[in-house]
């Protein structure tokens, strides 16, 4: 167990859909990550929070978006959903911010299914 | 631009059956190197971090050493519980850059 908590676990739903992923970083971690990973592209990295702010962006769509709260915790939001956005949305958390080389724990996932 | 090559992309062993995986890597500045093994479903659980050439790391039957353009995940004796796929990444300053990874299956 990493310490990183991710809800919910499974999520179906329809295209044209929007649907929100929550992460809870390991107490004492500051910065949050987003990945995506589909079978064909591998994790791919989406966004970067720390303490609150956005840091980094990666291949995110227009469609997507996040933010993290006051309390640490994260929510991607995913909107106007297309088959082609199922797949396996992980969060990992780190201390550190950008620059820095400490390591990321990555959370159990959320398997979203756009039917 | 930072690049990871895993390979190969299969690895089927016999259980006691030792072997390497490698992963290839192209950086302006490395800022760390990071294995993870994931198992189906699940999230990449942390393995090693390595940071400079000649480095080594150890844990039960995985050891993890780097070069400056390669890094190899050796496993030694493995049992069917070390089937899993392994992930090889580089820190891009903010970001973890991955390959493709290695799936690896032992049979007893």
């Amino acid at each position: 167990d990493s310490g990183v908590t991710q809800t919910p676990k499974h999520l179906i739903t329809a295209t044209g859909q929007r649907v929100t992923l929550r992460c809870s970083p390991r107490s004492g971690d500051l910065s949050v990550y987003w990945y995506q990973q589909s079978l064909d592209q591998g994790l791919q990295f989406l966004i970067q929070y720390y303490n609150g702010e956005e840091r980094a962006k990666g291949n995110i769509l227009e469609r997507f978006s996040a933010q993290q709260f006051p309390d640490l915790h994260s929510e991607l939001n995913l909107s106007s959903l297309e088959l082609g956005d199922s797949a396996l949305y992980f969060c990992a958390s780190s201390f550190l911010a950008r620059g820095s080389t400490d390591t990321q724990y990555f959370g159990p996932g959320t398997r979203l299914t756009v039917l | 631009e930072d690049q990871v090559t895993q390979s190969p992309e299969a690895l089927r062993l016999q259980e006691g059956e030792s072997s390497s995986l490698n992963c290839s890597y192209t950086v302006s500045g490395l800022r760390g190197l990071f294995w993870y093994r994931q198992d189906p479903g699940k999230g990449p659980e942390f393995l090693f971090t390595l940071y400079s050439a000649g480095e080594e790391k150890e844990k039960e039957r995985l050891k993890a050493t780097l070069t400056k353009k390669e890094s190899f995940l050796h496993i030694t004796a493995p049992k069917p519980e070390d089937s899993a796929t392994y992930l090889c990444a580089l820190n891009s300053g903010y970001a973890l850059n991955f390959g493709k990874g290695t799936s690896l299956l032992v049979t007893p």
